[in-house]
């Protein structure tokens, strides 16, 4: 069975500092994507940054990076030097390869950013 | 990237009315997606939608209650039929992007969302 684990439903960070959004996955596929959405009040959905099962670099985005440990089966997102603009919530996804196109998303945390 | 655009942005609609909501894509995408997010939910994936086939539905959604067209490759409109205050939610229509050579990093792209509240 595909699933994505959110176990923080909500998160507040100083503005200016960094924060960790954690994520865990299970999966038996050997080959997957991992990605993180961001979705502000306004409801769309932005793609922030995606990590592959076989990249062995952890991936950055600007100030956006995803801590990847394989083995324990986590994609924690960083954020650094937090923003206003960050508050939002944010989906942690998953696509193993033997799915298509489907993917498969967590329950989201909800961030807020404090001045 | 795709640029997706939705119509309507939101709409409230009486029990029992049917909506349908459009999806255009800047660009000609083979699949394209149709998801619900219920408040304070995560996303659920409705169907699948090819150009020139049928919608694939995921377990829990029927085409009746959810019919899909696709008549070209930038274009699908999703139909909340027969509509209660359970269908109250975000519907979102997304397509696959190509970025890369990995067939895995091929993350998808999401439109800015219908918000239904039905009464």
């Amino acid at each position: 069975a595909q699933k994505i684990t959110q176990t923080q439903p909500g998160m507040f960070v100083q503005e200016k500092e960094a924060v960790t959004l954690d994520c865990t996955y299970d999966t038996s596929d050997q080959s997957y994507g991992l990605f993180w959405y961001k979705q502000p009040s306004s409801g769309e959905m932005i793609f922030l940054i995606y990590q592959g099962s076989y990249d062995e670099q952890n991936a950055t985005e600007g100030r956006y990076s995803l801590n990847f440990q394989k083995a324990r089966k986590s994609a924690n997102l960083v954020i650094s030097a937090s923003q206003l603009g960050d508050s939002a919530m944010y989906f942690c996804a998953m696509r193993p390869i033997n799915t298509g196109n489907q993917f498969y998303f967590g329950t989201g945390t909800s961030l807020t950013v404090i001045p | 990237s795709a640029v997706i655009s939705q119509k309507p942005s939101r709409d409230i609609c009486q029990r029992g009315t049917s909506l349908t909501i459009q999806c255009q894509v800047d660009s000609q995408v083979t699949m394209m997606f149709w998801y619900r997010q219920q408040p304070g939910q995560s996303l659920t994936l409705i169907a699948t939608a090819n150009q020139g086939s049928e919608a694939t539905y995921e377990s829990g959604f029927v085409i009746d209650k959810f019919p899909i067209s696709r008549p070209n490759l930038t274009f699908s409109t999703l139909t909340v039929s027969n509509m209660s205050p359970e269908d109250s939610s975000i519907y979102l229509c997304s397509v696959a992007g190509t970025s890369g050579t990995s067939f895995l990093r091929f993350e998808q792209y999401f439109g800015p969302g219908t918000r239904l509240t039905v009464t």
